[in-house]
């Protein structure tokens, strides 16, 4: 069973748009999640976190919001940029769980010109 | 180093076959994490190690999996007699504390034939 899930396999975004990604959890456990972007042939990047205390974290470009009575987050960029095409991968983490985190399934962004 | 070092970055196993797997994490890294990511699939968390001492192995899928971290640095991921569904890419990954937004390495990708 899929504890966080990332229900679209890809998204294409004009450039200059906005891009919204989604997650969806399961785990009510979860307290702190986190997006990361992952390039072809390289390891995942550290994008943006959110704690369950918050709904809302904003760095540049990047929003997260957290809907904890949905338990559902998005990721937000605008605008987005060609540099913003990559696999998506949202993760959460238990503070009281195990130590790793769960990861969805990734969603794969394509910024069109 | 400047980032989380992994060799080899490419690896060919025959069935039946014993291969280790290297990361160097960051310099001063206490934390240190074993993902397996399928074709397809996120990364699914295998074992974390603080310092040298490995505080949770629940991700490893057989006790044909083996990891350490000797000395606190370096750590080195074993799998013997690999197997057709033991091909996947491994990540790792360290932190300076916690879970929070670690760095990956860029993976060593994994195939048995």
């Amino acid at each position: 069973d899929q504890q966080v899930k990332q229900n679209s396999p890809s998204l294409s975004v004009q450039e200059g748009r906005i891009s919204i990604l989604n997650c969806d959890y399961t785990n009510s456990m979860f307290d702190y999640f986190l997006w990361y972007k992952k390039y072809p042939a390289e390891g995942p990047t550290f994008l943006i976190s959110i704690s369950s205390i918050k709904d809302k974290n904003e760095d540049g470009r990047f929003t997260v919001f957290l809907n904890k009575s949905a338990k559902h987050l998005s990721l937000h960029i605008v605008p987005s940029q060609p540099g913003d095409s990559a696999v998506y991968f949202c993760a959460a983490f238990s503070g009281g769980g195990a130590d790793g985190l769960t990861f969805g399934k990734g969603t794969h962004l394509i910024i069109q010109p | 180093g400047a980032g989380v070092s992994q060799s080899p970055r490419y690896k060919v196993a025959k069935r039946g076959q014993d291969v280790a797997l290297r990361c160097d994490p960051i310099s001063g890294h206490v934390s240190l994490f074993w993902y397996q990511q399928a074709l397809g699939q996120g990364p699914e968390f295998l074992t974390y190690f603080q310092n040298e001492a490995q505080l949770d192995k629940s991700g490893l899928p057989s006790d044909r999996f083996f990891a350490e971290r000797p000395e606190g640095s370096v750590s080195t991921l074993k799998i013997q007699r690999t197997q057709q569904e033991d091909s996947a890419v491994y990540l790792c990954a360290s932190s300076r504390d916690s879970n929070y937004g670690y760095t990956f390495g860029s993976g060593t990708r994994l195939t048995v034939v």
